[in-house]
């Protein structure tokens, strides 16, 4: 069954590096997510991408923010220079046009 | 401003049980409604989609219902299984963005032997 896959699934950074978070959505699916999940929080919305640009953001995503579909299989999310309080999960999804939201299994940033 | 709740925060059964999941939205108006399972540290599992036009979607020991109107939606579980443990999360769409999600806290359901 065709699943969204994240890499890395856990990332430790120093506070202010750069950090790339990679995915590969399903192969047909046109609408790409990032989310995130601060432990015992809620899953936030952070930006959706379509045909090569930002559709959404929300306001969370800041400068400091920025997604990329280099190819035409990965989909990265870019934290140029990562906060204490960007440890979280990081969420990948894709829906084809309509319909469900599939999710990738996550990746965990802690950021010291 | 669309707000996701979901009771209780917590449940546990015994095994066998059947039981119901809770969520409510206060904006009615919503294209569809997404029921997700989460596991520790792990991704969301998509489990049931119910369309704004549905009633109604079962899946296996699942079934899950919305009310519009009412602005309510169940997921109940039958004859739960301690595999069955997990967060359950619901989310609807945020105005008419399909994929971008409001979701509520989830209800972590642990079933015993």
């Amino acid at each position: 069954e065709p699943e969204v896959t994240q890499t890395p699934s856990h990332q430790v950074t120093q506070m202010g590096q750069e950090v790339i978070l990679r995915c590969v959505p399903i192969s047909n699916h046109l609408y790409f997510y990032w989310y995130r999940q601060i432990l015992g929080q809620k899953v936030e919305f952070l930006v959706s991408f379509y045909n090569n640009e930002i559709s959404e953001k929300s306001e969370i995503f800041d400068d400091q923010f920025s997604v990329e579909r280099p190819d035409g299989s990965n989909f990265t999310l870019k934290i140029r220079s990562t906060k204490l309080e960007d440890s979280a999960m990081y969420f990948c999804a894709s829906i084809l046009e309509a319909g469900e939201l599939f999710f990738g299994e996550g990746s965990r940033l802690t950021v010291l | 401003k669309q707000e996701v709740t979901q009771i209780p925060a917590a449940l546990s059964v015994p095994e066998g049980e059947n039981l119901v999941l809770n969520c409510s939205f206060t904006d009615s108006a919503i294209y569809n409604l997404q029921w997700f399972r989460q596991d520790p540290g792990k991704g969301l599992t998509s489990l049931l989609l119910i369309q704004s036009s549905q009633r109604e979607q079962t899946s296996g020991r699942l079934n899950a219902s919305l009310d519009k109107s009412s602005g309510r939606s169940t997921l109940y579980i039958a004859a739960s299984q301690p595999g069955d443990s997990a967060t359950y999360l619901c989310a609807v769409p945020r105005g008419g963005s399909q994929g971008n999600l409001i979701f509520g806290k989830g209800t972590k359901l642990s079933v015993k032997p």
